[in-house]
């Protein structure tokens, strides 16, 4: 079973530029969570989606950051523009097949670094 | 607000010791509880969970405990072996499939 992908791998930008990472989830996962990793840190929520819809977006610096799930899939985040305390990796996991409780699975994430 | 407080930061010990972590959440609707470990330049795999209905759970040489009462749960690893060293992190959420609070992580060094 192929995991959950994530791209790119690393991103290297300056402050106040525009940065979108892509998260594709398990097949058949009807949540999935972006989650913002600061380093020495635990993982933080920034945004939970059922299928295309927005579950929990509480801790979204919703001034610079955004996110959608098109077609309860595929999901995108964006941040703009970006400060220097975004740097941090961005992690994207998924679960739950319609009808079970799973674990959630997390992706390798996006490494970003503001300069 | 909710809260999830992980003891030690590090932890080191000899191979073949034990290793035990402490955890402490401050939400009384948690009811899933989960242990990552996250490898460098990786993202977080699970290695175990339990469930609030479950006071104990093991899995070879892990094992955990919750004690709801009192907010704590601990991961207990046995007979540690260089490859369990890695950053684990304690996690609270009320379901499986709610978000998930996760404590600070402790970096588990073990020597050969």
């Amino acid at each position: 079973e192929a995991g959950v992908a994530q791209s790119p791998r690393y991103k290297i930008i300056e402050k106040r530029q525009s940065v979108a990472f892509w998260c594709n989830p398990i097949s058949g996962h009807a949540t999935l969570y972006w989650y913002q990793q600061i380093l020495g840190q635990g993982p933080k929520l920034l945004i939970q989606f059922q299928n295309n819809g927005v579950v929990d977006d509480s801790q979204l610096p919703k001034d610079r950051f955004s996110a959608e799930r098109l077609k309860g899939v595929d999901s995108t985040l964006k941040i703009q523009p970006a400060k220097l305390e975004d740097s941090a990796v961005y992690l994207c996991a998924s679960n739950g097949p319609r009808g079970r409780d799973t674990e959630a699975f997390f992706g390798q994430g996006t490494r970003l670094t503001v300069v | 607000g909710e809260n999830v407080e992980q003891h030690p930061s590090t932890l080191s010990v000899q191979e073949g010791d034990s290793a035990v972590i402490k955890c402490t959440y401050s939400d009384s609707a948690s009811n899933y509880f989960p242990w990552y470990k996250q490898e460098l330049g990786k993202g977080p795999q699970l290695i175990i969970d339990i469930r609030s209905n479950v006071g104990e759970k093991k899995d070879q040489r892990i094992a955990v405990t919750l004690n709801k009462t009192a907010k704590h749960f601990s991961l207990h690893i046995t007979e540690t072996q260089p490859e369990d060293s890695a950053v684990y992190f304690c996690a609270a959420s009320i379901t499986v499939l709610g978000k998930l609070i996760f404590g600070q992580g402790t970096e588990l060094s073990v020597k050969p």
